[in-house]
């Protein structure tokens, strides 16, 4: 079956602007998460959707966003963009509260310049 | 406040070899869910094995084997027979009562020689 999709792959932007970035779970999966890996940070967690809701958030600004779909489907958007917000996006998608583990998409890295 | 600690920053080797990879974490929950994850060079996350709070025994998935002790609240990865292929990241999570966040550690670099 196919796996977490996360587009685009690669991205370069200019400070200011604002980016959206989308990822399709596994088909039957209904919770998506969200994560910013950095060589400073290490792996944060951004936020976690099921059912088109919202049920946790990271300690990130208002400037990150999500929201899900009733396909399951997810995007997160970062508006006002900034140099450090450069990193690899992971998205995550699962059975809720499987204990088969998260599948996480190939990523996309964020270039903020 | 929950957290993972992993302390080894990288790790050699030998292929054939056996090593293990430290974790420990910090939580007051009494249900939580431990995962261990490979990050290749090309990114991408791979679960590699799961072990449950109230899991008495440890769990194990192929060559990968979970060495839980809950009393020292650690969960390390034992890596049989190393390949060259396993050379990569290797990151320790943790999942709170509900929900689906993980917190992660800062991971620990394998390199496999020949």
């Amino acid at each position: 079956k196919a796996g977490v999709t996360q587009t685009p792959r690669y991205l370069i932007k200019t400070r200011g602007q604002q980016v959206t970035l989308s990822c399709s779970p596994i088909s039957g999966h209904r919770s998506v998460s969200w994560y910013q890996q950095t060589p400073g940070q290490g792996l944060q967690f951004l936020f976690e959707y099921f059912s088109e809701t919202q049920r946790n958030k990271g300690n990130f600004p208002g400037r990150f966003s999500g929201r899900q779909f009733s396909n399951s489907r997810s995007e997160m958007n970062v508006s006002t963009l900034e140099l450090g917000d450069s990193a690899l996006y992971l998205c995550a998608s699962s059975l809720a509260g499987t204990r088969y583990g998260y599948t996480f998409g190939s990523g996309t890295r964020l270039t903020v310049v | 406040a929950q957290k993972i600690t992993q302390t080894q920053p990288g790790m050699f080797v030998q292929e054939k070899e056996a090593v293990t990879l430290d974790c420990t974490y910090d939580t007051s929950d009494q249900s939580y869910g431990l995962f261990w994850y490979k990050q290749p060079s090309s990114g991408e996350m791979i679960f590699l094995i799961y072990q449950g709070s109230y899991d008495e025994q440890n769990a194990t998935e192929g060559r990968y084997s979970l060495n839980f002790q809950k009393a020292r609240k650690s969960a390390n990865l034992v890596i049989s027979a190393s390949q060259l292929g396993d050379s990569a990241m290797y990151f320790c999570a943790m999942r709170e009562g509900s929900g689906d966040k993980l917190i992660f550690g800062t991971g620990t670099r394998l390199q496999v020689f020949p």
